[in-house]
């Protein structure tokens, strides 16, 4: 059964530009979240998608946007680039992503804003 | 405030030398618990998911355990292969939400 996947898995970008990172979760799950991950501050969230519908969101500008596909494949958009992005992007996707259903990662997309 | 706790924040073990991670946490609704083993560079890699006070899982060198407010993951005799970090996170009923900790990282010296 393959895993979440992930790409590009690494990226440069100037500042400024914007950027678009593809997931396509487990088969069956339906529900796809991003993470931003950095040394200093751990896992941040910054969207959970369900059936196309944003359900939840994090506490991250509007620069940061996100969209789910009817084949349950999520996009993340990032515009306006900051150095402060740089920054390892996580997509997990669980079942029906209720607390209770393991959310599994993928390998993840390393962003690298110059 | 919900929130889960992870300590130490650092773990330096020789081979062999077992010991605790704990997993602390302030969430209400607990509808799961959850274990994660990450290197670096790499996405968190899942371990297991623990539901109720009392439930235990365990794999290869690895158990977990749970509490009504805390987690512990036990490592036994453990490898150089085990040094990463590890992630805990809790899932709860209210809006469906994920609290992950900030992890323990883990070195094992051989």
């Amino acid at each position: 059964k393959a895993g979440v996947t992930q790409t590009p898995r690494y990226l440069i970008k100037t500042r400024g530009q914007q950027v678009t990172l593809s997931c396509s979760p487990i088969s069956g799950h339906r529900s796809v979240s991003w993470y931003q991950q950095t040394p200093g501050q751990g896992l941040q969230f910054l969207f959970e998608y369900f059936s196309e519908t944003q359900r939840n969101k994090g506490n991250f500008p509007g620069r940061f946007s996100g969209r789910q596909f009817s084949n349950s494949r999520s996009e993340m958009n990032v515009s306006t680039l900051e150095l402060g992005d740089s920054a390892l992007y996580l997509c997990a996707s669980s079942l029906d992503g209720t607390g209770g259903n393991t959310i599994y990662f993928g390998e993840g997309s390393w962003l690298t804003v110059v | 405030e919900d929130q889960v706790t992870q300590s130490p924040e650092a773990l330096r073990l020789q081979e062999g030398e077992s010991s605790s991670l704990n997993c602390s946490y302030t969430v209400s609704g607990l509808r799961g618990l959850f274990w994660y083993r990450q290197d670096p560079g790499k996405g968190p890699e899942f371990l297991f998911t623990l539901y109720s006070a009392g439930e235990e899982k365990e794999k290869e060198r690895l158990k977990a355990t749970l509490t009504k407010k805390e987690s512990f993951l036990h490592i036994t005799a453990p490898k150089p292969e085990d040094s990463a970090t590890y992630l805990c996170a809790v899932g709860s009923s209210r809006f469906n939400k994920f609290y992950f900790g900030s992890g323990t990282k883990l070195n094992v010296k051989p």
